[in-house]
């Protein structure tokens, strides 16, 4: 199975300040139609998860411009430029290339 | 508004056998591949199972394979899961969850609770 492994899992952030978080998986997520299959989701306390950004950099519809995904190959990058109230929850990354599907141990992100 | 309202959930005796469902609407039900997620209580999220459009293709994760099988009406614009010989280790929310493209899940429905335990 593709193992994918976040860090931090836990980040306490102040208002208005930047946020990243690091996920790494075992093998490449490279598909050989150029495209990487890496996505990003947010579950907020007590709500269902919600996809945040699709194949490695592309945010979903809605989703602020605050939130932005980078990376290639195994590794990969969420920053919130801007961390705002609204942004507490566990994120997770999850690979589509590689069956099983997989999701990251998840990173809580709160507010201080 | 796409929508999903998953149901079936509750409580079940290790061993036994209940069938989820999800009613979706507000989209092309038919033109979707779907998916089953689950999350243990104060756990990560782990992907279940997927059928493809028609039904003819499923996927399931090593955990639940010969006892899990999942399966569509695109008549009725609903999925469902039906689970067997289930397991303390079963207990968890179950989400259902559209798959937009190469399986990012666009859309989550509320999810529903089953707990397996005598």
């Amino acid at each position: 199975d593709t193992v994918m492994t976040q860090t931090p899992l836990s980040l306490s952030v102040t208002p208005g300040q930047p946020a990243s978080i690091s996920c790494k998986s075992s093998q490449s997520l490279l598909h050989s139609d150029g495209n990487t299959y890496l996505h990003w989701y947010l579950q907020k306390p007590g709500q269902s998860p919600q996809l945040l950004i699709y194949e490695v950099s592309s945010r979903f519809s809605g989703v602020p411009d605050r939130f932005s995904g980078s990376g290639s190959g195994t590794d990969f990058t969420l920053k919130i430029s801007r961390v705002e109230a609204e942004d507490v929850g566990v994120y997770y990354c999850m690979q589509g290339l590689h069956l099983p599907l997989t999701f990251g141990e998840g990173t809580k992100v709160e507010i201080k | 508004e796409v929508q999903m309202v998953e149901s079936g959930g509750g409580l079940f005796q290790p061993g036994g056998s209940l069938r989820l469902s999800c009613a979706a609407s507000g989209f092309t039900f038919s033109n979707h591949w779907m998916n089953w997620v689950r999350q243990a209580p104060g756990k990560g999220l782990v992907w279940v199972s997927r059928v493809n459009t028609d039904g003819s293709g499923t996927t399931y994760a090593d955990s639940v394979k010969g006892r899990f099988t999942i399966s569509r009406d695109n008549a009725k614009n609903t999925l469902y899961l039906q689970m067997n010989s289930l397991r303390a280790e079963d207990t968890a929310v179950y989400y259902c969850a559209r798959d937009k493209y190469w399986n990012s899940f666009d859309y989550w429905g509320q999810g529903t609770l089953v707990t397996v335990s005598s």
